[in-house]
């Protein structure tokens, strides 16, 4: 059974850039969730989808977007990209039943230079 | 505001040692609690998943206990091993659905 499938593993982006991030839930997962991770800060949460809908959201600027498809798969998009957006994005999905918790998939290390 | 504490941020011991991590959440109305280990600049994989009506879970070495009513779980690493070495979070998961995380216990099993 495969699980949570994030793409790319590695980003460099410059300053002002945007980027998009896809992850691929593990198959029958309807929910998807993103998380920013930094040394500073921890883990935090950014927004959560469940069957393309987003059900709830993080206190993280308008920059930060996301969408989920059809196919449960999403993708979260950060624009105009800042020094501070460097860090490891992880996606979580879930059967969005409670007593089941949540996979992580490996994460996207996103670097601003 | 909603917070979940683990303490100590950091543990070093010796191999085979018995020890525990602690995790203390101020919202009693949690409906599950979910222990990770992160090995460094990697994903998160899941330990146990502990209900809000169950008391602990066992999966190997490893147990944990949660207790809504004084806010806290522990998590217990039998005769530890070097393997073991990697940074153990908790995250409570309420209403909202989402994870809330500790700051994570970075555990080092020396040889």
């Amino acid at each position: 059974k495969a699980g949570v499938t994030q793409t790319p593993r590695y980003l460099i982006k410059t300053r002002g850039q945007q980027v998009t991030l896809s992850c691929s839930p593990i198959s029958g997962h309807r929910s998807v969730s993103w998380y920013q991770q930094t040394p500073g800060q921890g883990l935090q949460f950014l927004f959560e989808y469940f069957s393309e809908t987003q059900r709830n959201k993080g206190n993280f600027p308008g920059r930060f977007s996301g969408r989920q498809f059809s196919n449960s798969r999403s993708e979260m998009n950060v624009s105009t990209l800042e020094l501070g957006d460097s860090a490891l994005y992880l996606c979580a999905s879930s059967l969005a039943l409670r007593n089941y918790g949540y996979t992580f998939g490996s994460g996207t290390r996103l670097t601003v230079v | 505001k909603q917070e979940v504490t683990q303490i100590p941020a950091a543990l070093s011991v010796p191999e085979g040692e018995n020890l525990v991590l602690n995790c203390s959440f101020t919202d009693s109305a949690i409906y599950n609690l979910q222990w990770f280990r992160q090995d460094p600049g990697k994903g998160l994989t899941s330990l146990l998943l502990i209900q809000s009506s169950q008391r602990e879970q066992t999966s190997g070495r490893l147990n944990a206990s949660l207790d809504k009513s004084s806010g806290r779980s522990t998590l217990y690493i039998a005769a530890s091993q070097p393997g073991d070495s990697a940074t153990y979070l908790c995250a409570r998961i309420s209403g909202s659905e989402k994870l809330v995380f500790g700051k994570g216990t970075k555990l080092t099993v020396n040889p």
